[in-house]
């Protein structure tokens, strides 16, 4: 069957120090993979876009790789700021589906000052 | 911040009773869906939309209906609602299918007694 996993855990990290979020998938022939960050009380807000030809996206602080061979997409914020503590989704939309993007179930960051 | 306004925010109510959660948006984008997020289950697709009177069915449909009979509102009907619906209802649009983005309402927090 296909799975989307995040890590369930939250992750603990110092302010100023770069967060790495993983996305693992299998059974999926992924066309692109999005990342959201969703705070208490409001819905998710879109990051990120890597399409499966892709290695890495970056924006501002933001970086995402898309390893296919491995089935997993990390995501990285550097220097990170309390401000950033949230949970991130990741997404996948496969090839040759209805490209709606099916949800992992989030990573909590918290980044303590 | 894309227009997208979810009402009501909050609703308690009785198991049996019918109840609609509606979406409304001020984007003009073709593509709308609902989904519910319950801890340990993440984002899941209930039904949505590609158009006036087009509509289809997502994962986890059954208990639910929907109508989109004008571009920017999309309404989310619980026949008869049960326990099992007690979630968080998440709207979401997107210009089109494929690599576009999701934008999403703050929610509807619904409380089945």
């Amino acid at each position: 069957s296909q799975k989307i996993e995040q890590n369930s855990e939250a992750l603990n990290i110092q302010e100023g120090k770069t967060a790495t979020l993983t996305c693992n998938y299998t059974n999926y022939s992924p066309a692109y993979l999005q990342w959201y960050r969703q705070d208490p009380g409001r819905g998710p807000v879109f990051l990120l876009l890597i399409r499966e030809n892709e290695k890495e996206k970056r924006k501002e602080r933001l970086k995402v790789t898309f390893d296919t061979t491995l089935k997993q997409s990390l995501f990285h914020i550097t220097a990170s700021q309390p401000a950033d503590s949230a949970t991130y989704l990741c997404a996948l939309v496969s090839s040759g589906g209805s490209y709606i993007p099916t949800f992992g179930r989030g990573t909590s960051l918290i980044v303590h000052p | 911040d894309a227009g997208i306004t979810q009402s009501p925010r909050h609703k308690v109510t009785e198991t049996g009773t019918p109840v609609t959660l509606r979406c409304h948006q001020t984007e003009n984008h073709r593509y709308m869906y609902w989904y519910r997020q319950d801890p340990g289950h993440g984002l899941r697709l209930i039904h949505y939309s590609y158009g006036v009177k087009d509509t289809d069915k997502g994962e986890v449909s059954d208990g639910y209906s929907v109508s989109r009979s004008k571009t920017e509102d999309f309404l989310l009907t619980l026949e008869s609602a049960t326990s099992s619906q007690t979630s968080v209802y998440f709207c979401a649009i997107s210009a089109s299918e494929g690599h576009q983005p999701q934008h999403f309402g703050d929610g509807t927090r619904l409380s089945i007694l």
